[in-house]
């Protein structure tokens, strides 16, 4: 069974800070890793996907077999990047996505 | 153009009462799934379509739920004799095959 576990249900930096928000899973195969985002009163979308390696608003995240961790990581928090976020799992080509419980970030002016 | 939307929104339900919600995907979108989101958790799969098909419904939670999506385009999801474990916020997203998920609003059920 595939498992997605964020350990933080609440980070709290303060802006400017470095962020790190924590996703470890558990799956046997190959899996696509991703993190949404919902921002407050907006629905849920699509932050990264480790496929793609980009860096989308300055958030990045590597997926780290060994550790089975994919961590979302930025340098520098901004009071707009605080929401709640979410890491998720999808098995090789299937469809079914599997999300964490979610953390809540918040930026402190 | 338009997301993804669904209706209702919100929706009061007397215990034992049935529900029925829609998902309007994105024009084209192939794929379809529901998740069921309770206060505090993160999405939780429900049920998969690809164009009219059922492909999966591994995370129905009982056979009071059922999802159909008869022309390969709109779905609906209901939900008969609605418990108060049922109360929760139903998510739509659709996708063009295995690529990103759009997701709706939600629709908020509260169950009384």
């Amino acid at each position: 069974a595939q498992r997605v576990t964020q350990p933080e249900k609440l980070l709290s930096v303060f802006k400017g800070a470095p962020v790190e928000l924590k996703c470890n899973y558990s799956y046997s195969g190959s899996p696509e890793l991703f993190w949404y985002v919902q921002y407050s009163r907006q629905r849920l979308q699509l932050l990264l996907r480790h496929i793609s390696r980009e860096s989308i608003k300055g958030f990045t995240a590597d997926l780290n077999k060994g550790e089975t961790s994919f961590h979302l990581k930025k340098p520098f928090a901004q009071e707009e990047d605080s929401a709640m976020y979410y890491c998720a799992l999808r098995s090789g080509g299937y469809q079914k996505v599997t999300f964490g419980t979610g953390t809540k970030l918040q930026v402190i002016p | 153009g338009a997301g993804v939307s669904q209706s209702p929104r919100y929706k009061v339900a007397k215990r034992g009462q049935d529900v029925a919600l829609r998902c309007d995907p994105i024009s084209g979108h192939v794929s379809l799934f529901w998740y069921q989101q309770a206060l505090g958790q993160g999405p939780e799969f429900l049920t998969y379509f690809q164009n009219e098909a059922q492909l999966d419904k591994s995370g129905l939670p009982s056979d009071r739920f059922f999802a159909e999506r008869p022309e390969g385009s709109v779905s609906t999801l209901k939900i008969q004799r609605t418990q108060q474990e049922d109360s929760a916020v139903y998510l739509c997203a659709s996708s063009l095959g295995a690529d990103e998920q759009y997701f709706g609003p939600g629709t908020r059920l509260t169950v009384t």
